[in-house]
């Protein structure tokens, strides 16, 4: 089982640049939720994909999209890069029951590390 | 509005000594329970989680935790710390049909001979 991948693992960008992250979930997992780390900080929620559509979204602007695809594959697109946007980008699966199926748990990649300059 | 606050940023412990790491949070209903740790360079690992039932859970790496609510604390702690547990340690909050998880800042652990 090779776990939740995530691709690439490192990035350099110019700000104003696009830029597109991608995750593939876990064997079996339908969910997949993007988190930004930024250096010395916590994770921060971003949003969550279900069944392809955003499920909750945190606090981000609409600068940062998604998408979940068929085979539970998901991208975190983010348009109009600012330095701020600096950080590395993880992405989890879980099963759709996470919290009401109290058996489960996220899973996370290793993430992605943005640099924007 | 959930909040996760882990007071201590740094800790540095010796190898063979105890470790607790101290995780207060702040959430409106009936909170579910996370720590995580990170390693550098790599994605965050669950060590244990607390949903309900016994306040004490056990967890992978000798870990263990206690769910206080009369204190909104769930501490992280371990008898006898190794090298290999020189990391980031967060704390995470979620709940019933609360789809994210709110995190704390961190403590990083150093382990010293």
């Amino acid at each position: 089982d090779a776990g939740v991948t995530q691709s690439p693992t490192h990035l350099i960008k110019t700000r104003g640049q696009q830029v597109t992250l991608r995750c593939s979930p876990k064997s079996g997992h339908d969910t997949v939720s993007w988190y930004q780390q930024a250096l010395g900080q916590g994770p921060q929620f971003i949003f969550q994909y279900y069944e392809e559509e955003e499920r909750q979204r945190g606090n981000f602007p609409d600068r940062f999209s998604g998408h979940q695809f068929p085979n539970y594959s998901s991208e975190l697109n983010v348009n109009a890069l600012l330095l701020g946007d600096s950080a590395l980008y993880l992405c989890a699966s879980s099963l759709r029951e996470f919290f009401g199926g109290r058996n489960t748990e996220a899973f996370f990649g290793q993430g992605t590390r943005l640099t924007v300059v | 509005a959930q909040s996760v606050t882990q007071p201590d940023i740094h800790i540095t412990v010796s190898e063979g000594a105890s470790l607790e790491l101290r995780c207060n949070y702040s959430y409106g209903a009936t909170p579910y329970l996370f720590w995580y740790v990170q390693s550098p360079g790599q994605g965050l690992q669950l060590l244990l989680k607390y949903f309900s039932g016994d306040t004490l859970v056990q967890g992978i790496k000798g870990f263990e935790a206690e769910f206080k609510r009369s204190q909104s604390s769930f501490n992280l702690r371990k008898p006898s710390v190794h090298w290999s547990d020189a990391a980031e340690y967060f704390c995470a909050v979620g709940g019933f049909n609360d789809y994210k998880l709110s995190f704390g800042a961190g403590t990083t652990v150093t382990v010293r001979a």
